[in-house]
């Protein structure tokens, strides 16, 4: 069965750095998040792609956030300048046709800022 | 901005006992997605509903959209339904910011 993967499974960083979590969707869906959970939380959604460009963002996706889909596989978050607070749980999920629709997790990527 | 509220927090239930997990919301949604949260951290969709209700194998979601809530419900429990429910709410299109709003989760433990 097809599934959303990541990677990697779990990234330390120092505070300031630049982080790039990686993505691979399920080949034929079209809609592509973000989300994090930080330790203990809920679940907060970030950013939605479809077509190339950024279709929502929450408030928490502000500049230090960027996403890509730099070639016809990948969909990568990008973190320029990593904070404390960036510590969660960075999940990707996919859907075939948009926000009413069955979403796709992958199995997340912890990061730890230091 | 929607508040989702589940209930209970926390849940323990012997094994092959009926369970059921609730959601409210405050403001109107086009769908409501129902997610599993393996202790592993891993998330499966289990259903996303509109309306009425939908079974799969020993899970059935309902939704009262007119009372704003919707209820898990999961017949003759195993341990391995041991998880971390998690309600999340998409509004209708034109209020507001279209993402999903996720609710904290139940906490479910299956004691053998």
């Amino acid at each position: 069965e097809p599934e959303v993967t990541q990677t990697p499974s779990h990234q330390v960083t120092q505070m300031g750095q630049e982080v790039i979590l990686r993505c691979v969707p399920i080949s034929n869906h079209l809609y592509f998040y973000w989300y994090r959970q930080i330790l203990g939380q809920k679940v907060e959604f970030l950013v939605s792609f479809y077509n190339n460009e950024i279709s929502e963002k929450s408030e928490i996706f502000d500049d230090q956030f960027s996403v890509e889909r730099p070639d016809g596989s990948n969909f990568t978050l990008k973190i320029r300048s990593t904070k404390l607070e960036d510590s969660a749980m960075y999940f990707c999920a996919s859907s075939e046709a948009g926000w009413v629709n069955t979403q796709y997790f992958g199995p997340g990527t912890r990061l730890t800022v230091l | 901005k929607n508040e989702v509220e589940q209930s209970p927090q926390n849940l323990t239930a012997q094994e092959g006992e009926f369970i059921t997990i609730n959601c409210s919301y405050s403001v109107g949604i086009s769908a409501l997605h129902w997610l599993q949260q393996h202790p592993g951290g891993g998330i499966v969709s289990l259903f996303m509903l509109s309306s009425g209700k939908k079974k799969h194998g020993r899970l059935i979601a309902t939704i009262n959209i007119q009372e704003k809530h919707s209820s898990l419900h999961i017949t003759a429990s195993h341990p391995r339904d041991s998880a971390v429910y998690i309600c999340a709410v998409l509004p209708t299109p034109g209020a507001g910011s279209y993402q999903l709003t996720f609710g904290k989760g139940t906490k479910l433990s299956v004691i053998p």
